[in-house]
């Protein structure tokens, strides 16, 4: 079955510092999303990615946040100088249409900021 | 602010019993409903879409649906210890976008 990877599983940073999260979605899958989950908090949305630019983003993706899509395979979700609460497991996701058809989570990044 | 309201639980049911889980959001714009579980640690996997009044069945699973209650509920029949895990309801609106409740955490007992 088809799946959503992410690298690295775990990323340990210094704050302050920039991080990159990788991800490659489905192939035939044409929208993107980024996801965090503070531990012990609910699943929040921050940017969702379609025809290589930004479709919608929450307060939470401020300037500090940025995405992109470098080649055909890959996305990307970089944090330019993180914080201690940006600690959380980061799930980048995919689907193949709009309108909520559910997506498929990646298996997540655990960010630990020190 | 959308909300999507979860009790957390947790909530224990004894093995082969049935599993009601539960959740209310505010938006009366929402279009489509979904199901995720999620096991501790891991990413969610959806497991149940509804977006249409009524009821959905996928094997044990059945979602139920009621926009002009702004309700939706998951029943798990014949639970069994592997369906122990959080149960995230998510709603969407006419976008993209999912918002999450924070779960229920579901305990299947021997």
């Amino acid at each position: 079955e088809p799946e959503v990877t992410q690298t690295p599983s775990h990323q340990v940073t210094q704050m302050g510092q920039e991080v990159i999260l990788r991800c490659v979605p489905i192939s035939n899958h044409l929208y993107f999303y980024w996801y965090r989950q503070i531990l012990g908090q609910k699943v929040e949305f921050l940017v969702s990615f379609y025809n290589n630019e930004i479709s919608e983003k929450s307060e939470i993706f401020d300037d500090q946040f940025s995405v992109e899509r470098p080649d055909g395979s890959n996305f990307t979700l970089k944090i330019r100088s993180t914080k201690l609460e940006d600690s959380a497991m980061y799930f980048c996701a995919s689907s193949e249409a709009l309108g909520n058809s559910g997506y498929t989570f990646g298996s997540g990044t655990r960010l630990t900021v020190v | 602010q959308k909300e999507v309201e979860q009790n957390s639980g947790p909530l224990s049911v004894p093995e082969g019993a049935i599993a009601s889980l539960n959740c209310t959001y505010s938006d009366r714009g929402s279009q489509s409903f979904f199901w995720y579980r999620q096991y501790s640690g891991k990413s969610p996997e959806l497991i149940m879409s509804i977006y249409s009044n009524g009821d959905k069945e996928d094997g044990r699973f059945t979602a139920q649906l009621n926009k002009a209650s702004q309700y939706v509920s998951l029943l798990i029949r014949d639970s069994q210890p592997s369906d122990s895990a959080t149960y995230l309801c998510a709603v969407g609106g006419g976008g993209n976008k999912l918002t999450f409740g924070t779960g229920t955490q579901l305990k299947v007992e021997l």
